[in-house]
């Protein structure tokens, strides 16, 4: 099982619609979390972080339940440039970050 | 500088030729991270540096790997020997002390073994 597993899609979404992506991890000792997104041949960029009380960033919002180990990201109102492929990632304090293999989105007119 | 600056941006060599990859992180930025990424996969992490020391080298394929950072600043990835199978996109990242605000990454370079 790998430490980290997102559903690798792909969520072909209109435009408009609401979509939301889980990302569980196996690691219980995790500390911080964080969401990135990656263009096609780009690096990945920082989307948000993801904050126990759950954090909202305009029409994105992530929310973490360590009980069940998985973190979520929500995006309402879809735009045809959140096309993107959306990577979780875990930290523990030792150092190691883990990456998700990412979902991909792809939002159609 | 303003970003993380990476070189060369595109590297073709020949099997069997050694390799040397440059990771320039944002200044102030203690912790440094090569991961390498094959077309159509995800992250595979390579080494994680704090400082000048690598405390997590577990990411490394092979003996043939190595990298070394100096002056908490600049480091290098080095590919003895190369084989087709390394032929990936190498991303290094830099973050602050406290790694909650996430990591920059640099555009990487893109080797190619023929």
């Amino acid at each position: 099982r790998k430490e980290v597993e997102q559903d690798p899609g792909p969520f072909n979404v209109p435009e408009g619609a609401t979509v939301a992506f889980n990302c569980t991890y196996s690691n219980s000792a995790s500390q911080s979390f964080f969401w990135y997104r990656q263009d096609c041949r780009k690096e990945p960029k920082l989307l948000m972080s993801v904050y126990s009380s759950g954090n909202e960033d305009g029409r994105f919002t992530a929310q973490l339940n360590r009980a069940s180990q998985y973190i979520s990201l929500l995006i309402r109102d879809s735009k045809l440039s959140d096309s993107a492929t959306y990577l979780c990632v875990v930290n523990t304090n030792a150092g190691k970050s883990t990456f998700g293999d990412g979902t991909t989105l792809t939002v159609k007119p | 500088g303003a970003g993380v600056s990476q070189s060369p941006s595109n590297k073709v060599t020949e099997k069997g030729k050694d390799v040397e990859l440059r990771c320039d992180p944002i200044s102030g930025h203690t912790a440094l991270y090569w991961y390498r990424q094959s077309l159509g996969q995800g992250l595979e992490f390579l080494i994680y540096f704090q400082g000048n020391s690598a405390p997590d080298k577990s990411g490394l394929p092979s003996d043939r790997f190595s990298a070394e950072r100096t002056g908490g600043s600049v480091s290098t990835l080095t590919i003895q020997r190369t084989q087709q199978e390394d032929s990936a996109v190498y991303l290094c990242a830099s973050s602050p002390p406290d790694r909650g605000y996430g990591y920059t990454f640099g555009s990487g370079t893109r080797l190619t073994v023929v």
